[in-house]
């Protein structure tokens, strides 16, 4: 089963910063990864897929980039709405996996 | 627009059974795969399996293998998750999700969530 990691597991920052997550994979997954966003009550939103693919209808600001094992989900201009907690999510093998988590709350 | 609805929350005792639904409707096409996700109290979200309701196919993550079953109606465009056996450990909201893309899908559009509770 691949394991996936995110890093930190809480991330505070101020509106406007430019903020980086970071998801690891226990082997190689090429590109096959997904970013979800997910507020506190409400199902996951899905935000980035195949790594670097911005799903319609999410704000530019948003953008993931790598391949491998190692990815990260990058939000240009933190925005009040953007603090959540966020899920990469691997769906290369015979069953996906959900990294624990980024919860990105206010400094 | 693409909805997924499910079923409403349920209080269970350990030892019963409990099946639960997502009903897809506002997807043109018949070719998707249902997932199903957990997330107990205050975790994060975990990977439970999938179906694709036009044949059944089923695909399971070894934590969860044995432990539920998914199922599905292609006819009514909906899907199940289902115990035999409830644990207080089960307790947990449970969503369903629809995929496209490929043969393991990442979830384009979710449902709204089911709050399982089990306890005596």
């Amino acid at each position: 089963d691949i394991q996936m990691t995110q890093s930190p597991s809480t991330l505070s920052a101020s509106v406007g910063d430019r903020v980086t997550l970071t998801c690891r994979a226990s082997q190689s997954i090429d590109t096959w990864l997904a970013w979800y966003q997910q507020k506190a009550g409400k199902a996951p939103k899905l935000l980035i897929y195949k790594a670097s693919s911005l799903q319609s209808g999410v704000p530019s600001r948003f953008s993931g980039s790598g391949s491998g094992t190692e990815f990260t989900l990058t939000i240009s201009s933190l925005q009040p709405d953007d603090f959540a907690t966020y899920y990469c999510q691997q769906y290369n093998s015979y069953s996906g996996t959900f990294g624990q988590g980024t919860k990105v709350e206010i400094k | 627009e693409v909805q997924l609805v499910q079923s409403g929350a349920g209080v269970k005792k350990p030892g019963e059974s409990l099946k639960i639904s997502c009903e897809v409707s506002g997807y043109s096409s018949t070719d998707y795969w249902i997932g199903w996700v957990r997330q107990m109290p205050g975790k994060g979200l975990e990977w439970m399996g999938i179906i694709y309701p036009g044949d059944s196919l089923t695909r399971y993550s070894p934590s969860f293998e044995g432990q539920v079953t998914i199922s599905a109606d292609n006819f009514i465009s909906s899907a199940y998750l289902q115990w035999s056996s409830l644990k207080a450990s089960d307790t947990a909201v449970y969503f369903c999700a629809l995929g496209v893309v490929g043969s393991i899908p990442y979830f384009d559009y979710w449902g709204q969530g089911t709050l399982v509770t089990v306890s005596s």
